[in-house]
């Protein structure tokens, strides 16, 4: 099983609406993981990263981190048309530090106007 | 800060040709990372480093090399080029946790 795993969409939605992305890890010593975004020929930028259990809220972008069932998340809300990219999710090389991240596949965003 | 560069953005090589892709950070960061991108697909770690001279093999370290002299500089070197290394290679930086990206070089391997 891969360390981290996306839903692979892709995933269109309304301008406006709520986008959420997901990803589960198999690791339970897992302890930080980040979200990047991708504009299509372009390098990831970091949007989030996420420690602890529960909610982290920057702006139009929610984190969400739940160990117990080895989930992360990412909500955009109100998304736009500018919020279109692929989404990758990294955790953790074999879990404890995040020295090293293994990345998933990603998860390619339409929003249409 | 220019941050995370690397040169070239573009290269075409034949098969059996060898060159060094060039990545240098001025954020003064210890740990470095090379990372490949294949279409559609995620990024897979090829070779890290921690700080100047030490380097460690990630997940596909096979046809590469690296050297680490100074904690600025990480390249990249493909000895043997083969059409499996056609990628689009990555360097990023980092600090603590989040990990800092160039821009990428798009290599082609005919």
């Amino acid at each position: 099983q891969k360390e981290v795993e996306q839903n692979s969409g892709p995933l269109s939605v309304p301008e406006g609406a709520i986008a959420s992305l997901n990803c589960t890890y198999s690791d339970r010593g897992s302890q930080s993981f980040f979200w990047y975004r991708q504009y299509s020929g372009k390098s990831p930028e970091l949007i989030m990263f996420i420690y602890s259990n529960g909610d982290k809220e920057d702006g139009r972008f929610t984190a969400q981190l739940n160990k117990a069932s080895q989930y992360v998340s990412l909500l955009i809300r109100d998304s736009q048309p500018s919020d279109s990219a692929t989404y990758l999710c990294a955790g953790p090389i074999g879990g404890g530090s995040a020295r090293q991240l293994t990345f998933g596949s990603g998860t390619q965003l339409t929003v249409l106007p | 800060n220019a941050g995370v560069t690397q040169t070239p953005k573009f290269r075409i090589l034949k098969i059996g040709q060898s060159m060094t892709l060039q990545c240098a950070q001025d954020m003064n960061h210890n740990y470095m990372y090379w990372y490949r991108q294949d279409p559609g697909m995620g990024l897979k770690l090829i070779y890290y480093s921690v700080g100047a001279g030490i380097t460690d093999k990630g997940e596909v370290p096979n046809g590469y090399n690296v050297s680490r002299s100074t904690t600025e500089d990480f390249p990249l070197r493909l000895e043997l080029a083969a059409p499996s290394q056609t990628s689009v290679y990555f360097c990023a930086s980092s600090y603590s946790g989040e990990q800092f990206f160039g821009p990428g070089t798009r290599l082609t391997v005919l």
